[in-house]
């Protein structure tokens, strides 16, 4: 069965509102999740990690105050695209180690954006 | 810096035929893991298989092996007997012993009926 849950799939918003995706794991804890990014036609870039109950780590290059990362519970980490803008359309998908270091990743299904 | 190359954009076989996509990888990491993710339409991502450094000895799971040949750093996916529901993109990724994962371009593999 599934073991991380992503919601929306598929949500549409104008440009300058926010938009709140949430990745949750469904029959564990995590305290940490990934946050990934799929433009059309290329790879997942992996965009922060998730920590539970401290702030979340950045990759090179994305904005902190845009993509907003709350990891409140061990079951649950949001990513809020805030004030969106049309280049911020993409997939983003939220994945989750289950065990140990270096243990597969669990994808989620995916979040397609698309800002109009 | 961690890199990992497809040099296959797209590919196509026959179904019932084998297939082999190409990876190689560049990490200063003593230890670390490979795996294969595959993404179909739907675009979940699913493991397909997953190989450790350490081990000599090539992973496979079922119709999938792979060819580890770690002084070269390489990393190739073989498929054998393809089905029409192998049909999917596939990425190739190394995990150098921190958290997160590396991701290839990916290949298009198209299985033909």
């Amino acid at each position: 069965g599934a073991v991380v849950s992503q919601h929306p799939s598929r949500v549409i918003c104008k440009s300058g509102t926010s938009v709140k995706i949430e990745c949750r794991s469904l029959d564990f804890q995590a305290t940490t999740m990934f946050w990934y990014r799929q433009f059309p036609k290329q790879s997942l870039m992996l965009m922060a990690t998730s920590n539970e109950g401290s702030k979340a780590t950045y990759e090179q290059g994305v904005e902190k105050d845009k993509f907003l990362i709350n990891h409140a519970s061990l079951t649950l980490s949001t990513l809020t695209v805030t004030s969106a803008h049309p280049e911020d359309s993409s997939f983003y998908i939220c994945s989750v180690r289950r065990g140990k270091l270096n243990s597969p990743l669990h994808f989620g299904n995916g979040t397609r954006l698309t800002v109009t | 810096a961690q890199t990992v190359t497809q040099s296959q954009p797209e590919m196509s076989v026959q179904e019932a035929e084998t297939v082999t996509l190409s990876c190689t990888y560049d990490t200063s990491e003593s230890n670390y893991y490979l795996f294969w993710y595959k993404q179909p339409p739907s675009r979940q991502m699913i493991l397909v298989i997953r190989q450790e450094a350490y081990k000599q000895q090539n992973a496979t799971e079922n119709r999938f092996s792979v060819n580890f040949q770690k002084a070269a750093k390489s990393f190739s996916l073989k498929i054998s007997d393809s089905q029409l529901g192998d049909t999917a993109m596939y990425f190739c990724a190394s995990s150098p012993g921190a958290n997160n994962l590396f991701f290839g371009t990916g290949t298009r593999l198209t299985v033909i009926p």
